[in-house]
């Protein structure tokens, strides 16, 4: 079906305020990743899902951010009292996490949700 | 620290010729890379990927190199043509620990000159 898809593409918010950011993976992808892209920089991992479950947090930039995952599909990415430099365009993957063979970890992304935070 | 290194922000060719995008990384355990092409306001895309078993794969007009002792790895690009323009991510993991997050250098924009 379709590829990953993200919404909204953009956000604009104000300083202080929650946002709520969605990934949708491919259908049948089990393993799913959150990244952000900062002006200039490169992609800096936050958080990834096996299932539902997310084994690593430590990514994640502050307490302010967190992310769910349920049915094992769609995924929220949840950051509070947003801050200016939360700032960045967000980035969600998906990928095929089975046993063995070459090409079925590769990560496909979606087009990202562009934040800004006045 | 940086775990995986793209040392040139930015690299400019001419059409037909050959591009040559370097990475390196520090951690010994990664056994797997990647490369992906952007384009402004889309995702990454996948473009190749190596394994540390293998010096050299090839796609088309891409290759990539990899010297395991050196922890180095470049994407050879040839011939260069101007939709080639796009920042490329080196990225790696531990290829077979499936719970590892993949490593991103932070980017080289390539521009093609026509």
């Amino acid at each position: 079906g379709a590829g990953v898809s993200q919404s909204p593409s953009n956000k604009v918010t104000e300083k202080g305020k929650d946002v709520e950011l969605r990934c949708d993976p491919i259908s049948g992808h089990t393993a799913l990743y959150w990244y952000r892209q900062s002006l200039g920089q490169g992609l800096e991992f936050l958080i990834y899902f096996q299932g539902n479950s997310a084994p690593d947090k430590s990514g994640l930039p502050s307490d302010r951010f967190s992310a769910e995952r349920t049915g094992g599909s769609v995924s929220t990415l949840t950051i509070q009292r947003t801050q200016q430099e939360d700032s960045a365009v967000y980035l969600c993957a998906s990928s095929l996490v089975v046993a063995g063979g070459p090409g079925t970890d590769t990560q496909y992304f979606g087009p990202g949700t562009r934040l800004t935070v006045l | 620290d940086q775990q995986v290194k793209q040392n040139s922000p930015s690299l400019s060719v001419q059409e037909g010729r050959i591009s040559i995008l370097n990475c390196d990384y520090t951690n010994s355990m990664f056994d797997y890379f990647l490369w992906y092409k952007k384009y402004p306001a889309e995702g990454p895309t996948f473009l190749i990927s190596i394994s540390s078993i293998k010096d050299k794969n090839e796609d088309g007009r891409f290759t990539v190199f990899l010297n395991k002792s050196a922890k180095h790895l470049s994407l050879h690009i040839v011939p260069s043509q101007p939709g080639d323009s796009a920042v490329y991510f080196c990225a790696a993991s531990e290829k077979y620990n499936y719970g590892q997050n993949f490593v991103f250098g932070p980017g080289t924009r390539l521009s093609v000159l026509p």
